[in-house]
């Protein structure tokens, strides 16, 4: 299995601008997870989801923030418009199990600058 | 906030030498996950120690847990430099399904 693919790897724009962060999960994981990673916070779960449903999206900064899932193989992290506080980067995981029970798989990342 | 905070912030040591971090969180916990991640990669699951259990073993690793003093503690043996990384300690609130991560420690084995 080729693990959890995220895309763009690195991505740089500028304030105001729409960005989508995207993850493909591996194969058969009921869960998929979207994390923020920042020096100052540290790794911030923003939402996830449980086959292909919301479960908790307590996490998410603001309605600048939204996330989808319109499948079992896709989700997207979506902001709009971004502002420089936005720049982190952006982790998505699966778990076969619950968060709290199994193992969470992770991908490289997204690198987010909004300049 | 269930987030668990790592001791100490970072850690340098020789290699060969035996590397010890620790974990303290706030509530209640089902289970408590050790992750590494290296620079400017992701985080990689590397054990899961249940809240009934007290030490687990796994290779290199052991960790510990005690649930009276809301703590664990992740040892690395004979450290080599390929450890370098950051280590989070990850624990659920008793009930949900999701992780809270710690702080980390910035882990450096000194060739």
């Amino acid at each position: 299995d080729a693990g959890v693919i995220q895309s763009p790897r690195h991505e740089v724009t500028e304030m105001g601008q729409e960005v989508t962060l995207r993850c493909k999960p591996i194969s058969g994981h009921d869960y998929l997870f979207w994390y923020r990673q920042t020096m100052m916070r540290g790794l911030e779960l923003l939402i996830y989801f449980n086959n292909n449903v919301p479960i908790d999206d307590s996490g998410m900064p603001e309605d600048r923030f939204s996330a989808k899932m319109p499948n079992a193989s896709f989700s997207t992290l979506k902001i709009q418009p971004s502002e420089p506080r936005d720049s982190a980067v952006y982790f998505c995981a699966s778990s076969l199990l619950t968060g709290a029970t199994g193992e969470l798989f992770f991908g490289e990342g997204s690198r987010l600058t909004v300049l | 906030s269930q987030q668990g905070e790592e001791d100490p912030q970072a850690l340098s040591i020789q290699e060969g030498e035996n590397a010890t971090m620790n974990c303290s969180y706030k509530t209640s916990i089902n289970n408590l996950q050790w992750y590494r991640q290296n620079s400017g990669r992701g985080l990689v699951h590397l054990i899961l120690i249940r809240s009934n259990e007290r030490e687990k073993h796994s290779g290199r690793l052991r960790v510990t847990l005690d649930t009276s003093k809301k703590s664990s503690s992740l040892l690395i043996t004979a450290s080599r430099a390929a450890d370098t990384a950051s280590y989070f300690c990850a624990t659920d609130a008793a009930g949900a399904n999701n992780l809270f991560f710690g702080t980390g420690t910035r882990l450096t084995v000194i060739p």
